[in-house]
């Protein structure tokens, strides 16, 4: 039973347009949310993150909205550029001393910039 | 800086073979972690240590062991390679609260024959 789900395995987008990508979850103890970019060879990245008690999130380019009601997230690129192009993992957590800062990952999107 | 440091980058085993996995973070983190990527798949956790001292299970523990060796080192061992556990392995830390994103190594690719 997979928690968190990236339904989209893949994701082609032109330059300065908008990405939007989408995740999914299951478990509603889950309270914070966290995307991860990844590039070849690399290990995962922190891009941006967003509790539970809000439901927007901006960082220069990059926007996380949140709808609890829904249990779905998605992430927002404007303008996107061809350095975008990575493979973009959602990622769940609970808040809290004991959950030691777990987070179960998505299956991730390959976002591909065109120029 | 160097963050979170992975050895190997690169291992190939034959199956049966035993092998540890070595990690080790400079940002006085307390929490550290153990997740391994198949193709096509997100990260799995497999082991993570809360603090010093201790460590727990995560959602595939299964053909592994972990030490905690001390605040900056966590290290994973297969004790008998199996080629089901062919994979990336990342090691990643955090401050330990719920709140902080992980900080993860470029990762070992790992292949069992």
């Amino acid at each position: 039973d997979q928690q968190v789900k990236q339904n989209s395995p893949s994701l082609s987008v032109q330059e300065g347009r908008i990405s939007i990508l989408n995740c999914d979850y299951t478990n509603s103890m889950f309270d914070y949310f966290l995307w991860y970019k990844k590039y070849p060879a690399e290990g995962p990245t922190f891009l941006i993150s967003i509790s539970s008690i809000k439901d927007k999130n901006e960082d220069g380019r990059f926007t996380v909205f949140l709808n609890k009601s829904a249990k779905h997230l998605s992430l927002h690129i404007v303008p996107s550029q061809p350095g975008d192009s990575a493979v973009y993992f959602c990622a769940a957590s609970e808040l809290g001393n004991t959950n030691a800062g777990k987070s179960t990952f998505g299956d991730g999107t390959t976002l591909t910039v065109k120029p | 800086n160097a963050g979170v440091t992975q050895t190997p980058k690169f291992q190939v085993l034959k199956t049966g073979q035993s092998m540890t996995l070595q990690c080790a973070q400079d940002m006085n983190h307390n929490s550290m972690y153990w997740y391994r990527q198949d193709p096509g798949m997100g990260l799995r956790l497999i082991y993570y240590s809360a603090s010093e001292g201790t460590t727990d299970k995560g959602e595939v523990p299964n053909g592994y062991n972990v030490s905690r060796l001390n605040k900056r080192e966590f290290s994973l061992r297969l004790e008998s390679a199996a080629p089901s556990q062919t994979s990336v392995y990342f090691c990643a830390s955090s401050p330990g609260q719920g709140n902080s994103p992980l900080h993860f190594g470029n990762g070992t690719r790992l292949t069992v024959t």
